[in-house]
């Protein structure tokens, strides 16, 4: 079965740092790009990153440009997010999910919180 | 990257047909055809219903439609049944190399 388990979310003060990571099983995850999604508490979905498939490229969302990282180490299926100068506004659920072909993400996992507050 | 416009809330009785538009610019809903539809339930990840405008995955329904007109993609979600009821997002790729979500609906059934 197909499956994305995200971890390392918490409770983070403001201007700190978190390293999200998005553990894939089920597929050749090497095969694919992959997005972070985020969600804030009550709020809709929003785009955050997304990294092809052997890690060359990336882009990102204006709000989080020069503060997040996008990464994978697919020797051991793993996606991450580096997120630095946390602040408020980035307090949300973040969702790690596949992108099976042209922007179609197919599998999603079921999201880490993290919560930036003093 | 200004989020893709939807109307907050749509709502139906059970059969009718509803139809969800989802508003973009040039630049990215009127410019690609790399729409897709997502539903989340409370608390739920989002599952992917369209993609590519008018493709539905395996497995879900065909009471599932959508299509693109211009800068406007829409959903339509036939046979309204009572698990039709959450949140349904449209997303678009971006001349940038983004991605950029709608505003999201909320789908009740009356």
């Amino acid at each position: 079965e197909e499956q994305l388990v995200e971890s390392g979310g918490g409770l983070v003060q403001p201007g700190g740092s978190l390293r999200l990571s998005c553990a894939a099983s089920g597929f050749t995850f090497s095969s694919y790009w992959m997005h972070w999604v985020r969600q804030a508490p009550g709020k809709g979905l929003v785009w955050v990153s997304r990294i092809t498939g052997d890690g060359s490229g990336a882009t990102y969302a204006d709000s989080v440009k020069g503060r997040f990282t996008i990464s994978r180490d697919n020797a051991k299926n793993t996606l991450y997010l580096e997120m630095n100068s946390l602040s408020a506004e980035d307090t949300a659920v973040y969702y790690c999910a596949r992108d099976l072909h042209l922007w179609r993400r197919d599998v999603w996992g079921k999201g880490t919180t993290v919560i930036v507050s003093s | 990257q200004s989020a893709l416009t939807q109307p907050a809330s749509v709502s139906g009785s059970p059969g009718q047909t509803i139809t969800l538009p989802c508003t973009g610019t040039s630049s990215d809903v009127g410019g690609y055809n790399y729409v897709s539809w997502y539903q989340q339930h409370p608390g739920k990840a989002p599952k992917l219903l369209i993609y590519e405008v008018s493709y539905r995955p395996s497995g879900v329904s065909n009471r599932f439609s959508g299509s693109k007109s211009g800068n406007t993609a829409s959903l339509t979600i036939s046979g309204l049944q009572a698990d039709d009821e959450g949140d349904y997002y449209c997303s678009s790729f971006t001349s940038s190399h983004t991605g950029v979500f709608g505003t999201g609906t909320k789908v009740t059934v009356l």
